[in-house]
Formats: structure tokens, sequence, C-alpha cells
């Protein structure tokens, strides 16, 4: 079946680290979008990729960073310097740059101890 | 530029009662509008979508939507809720060109609850 995957769906870090989250999709998608979920805020973006190799920041980039070196692939990093890094993080695709339809995979929990 | 309110955090239903949830949007390109829905701990799924033609959608679950340009409105609505109904429901709204792509514009959610 195709999708996305998402790994780990929890992890805990310690301040001051930089942690790495894993999204890969099987869809044959061209775009991919990293949100960030908090209680009662909704979903807001970090990130987002159109084509490999190129990606551009949303409205909440500082302390994040992100690589394309693959169509299927677009791992998100906390870094050190994201002051409260504590939520959920949800990884989703589109066909393509048109507007359409995304397709999310079912999100990583990351908690700061 | 893109939004999109969605009128009230929380709506509480008792089973069999029709579910109605509302979303208002703002767009400066013709409008492709979206409901999805999340479980707790889960990613999102597409409920319904309207990009063009038939005003009234169908989407999965029973649910249905309507846009209504005049209005600017694509409420959600199911005629008789079942408990599996409570949930997280989010609208969005194609967004406007940024670096030549549409970026979606999300509410803030509603959180659908259920009363046996």
């Amino acid at each position: 079946d195709g999708g996305i995957t998402q790994s780990p769906k929890y992890l805990f870090r310690k301040e001051g680290q930089n942690v790495t989250l894993s999204c890969e999709q099987n869809l044959n998608h061209d775009a991919m979008y990293w949100y960030r979920q908090d209680p009662g805020q909704g979903l807001r973006l970090i990130y987002y990729s159109q084509i490999v190799n190129d990606f551009q920041k949303g409205d909440i980039a500082e302390g994040y960073s992100v690589s394309r070196e693959k169509k299927e692939s677009f791992p998100l990093t906390v870094t050190s310097a994201q002051k409260n890094p504590t939520a959920f993080y949800l990884c989703a695709s589109t066909v393509d740059r048109g507007g359409n339809e995304q397709f999310f995979g079912p999100g990583t929990r990351l908690t700061v101890l | 530029a893109q939004s999109v309110t969605q009128l009230g955090s929380h709506v509480s239903v008792s089973e069999g009662a029709l579910v109605l949830l509302r979303c208002n949007y703002s767009s400066s390109v013709p409008p492709y509008l979206f409901w999805y829905v999340q479980y707790p701990n889960q990613g999102l799924q597409l409920l319904l979508k309207y990009t063009t033609g038939a005003t009234l959608v169908k989407g999965i679950n029973g649910f249905e939507a309507e846009f209504k340009k005049s209005e600017t409105s694509f409420h959600l609505t199911k005629p008789s809720a079942h408990m599996s109904d409570a949930a997280e429901y989010f609208c969005a709204v194609r967004g406007g060109l940024a670096g030549g792509s549409y970026i979606p514009t999300f509410g803030r959610g509603t959180s659908l609850i259920v009363h046996p």
C-alpha cells in the first residue's frame, strides 16, 4: 500500500540535543511538508519542498532544518536552537504543487525532558 | 491572502443528532476546499474536497459539505452522529502561490464530542 511513514512514533530528547524525525513516502509525490501541531493551534507549517534538492521555509522554520536528497524522503531535524520543541509533528505530501489534497503520515510526538 | 475560520473550537452533539461544523474562508484565487479528520495521536485523513463542479460534495463516513461562494462557506454536515465520529476536524483552503506552489491554509480545528 502506498502511503507516508514517520518514525519514530514517540521520541524523547534531552535539552540541548539535536534530533531527526524521519518521513518517507512511496506515493511518488513531488511535494512534501512538515507541520507542527500544538493543542488549540491547528497546524503550523515548518518547511516544504516541491522538488528534490529544494525546500522553502514555512511560517515557523526557526530552530528547524530539512533536506530533500531523494524524492521519497524529507527528514526534519529539530535543533537545540528550537526553544520549545515539545509537540506533535506531521509530515505530508501532495502529488504536485497545484494545491490538491495532502496525504499525512501518522505523526511523531517529540517530548523534551 | 487566504484564511480559514472554523466557528467553535468544540461542538457537542448527542448520538443520532445532526452534525454541523462551520467553515468560512477567504481566498484570492479560485478556492479548493478540504475537510480533514484527525483521531487522537494520528495523522489527518481527507474526508472530502471541493475543487470545481458540483457544489454539494459527498465524502467518507456519511459526511458531506456544500460550497457556497456567496457566503464564502464550506460547512460540514452529517445527518446522524455516531460515537466513532468523535475526533478533530480541520477545514483547509488552497493557499496562495508561494515559490510557484499553492500552500494550503488550515483552520484551527473543531473538536467534535459525541454523547451517548
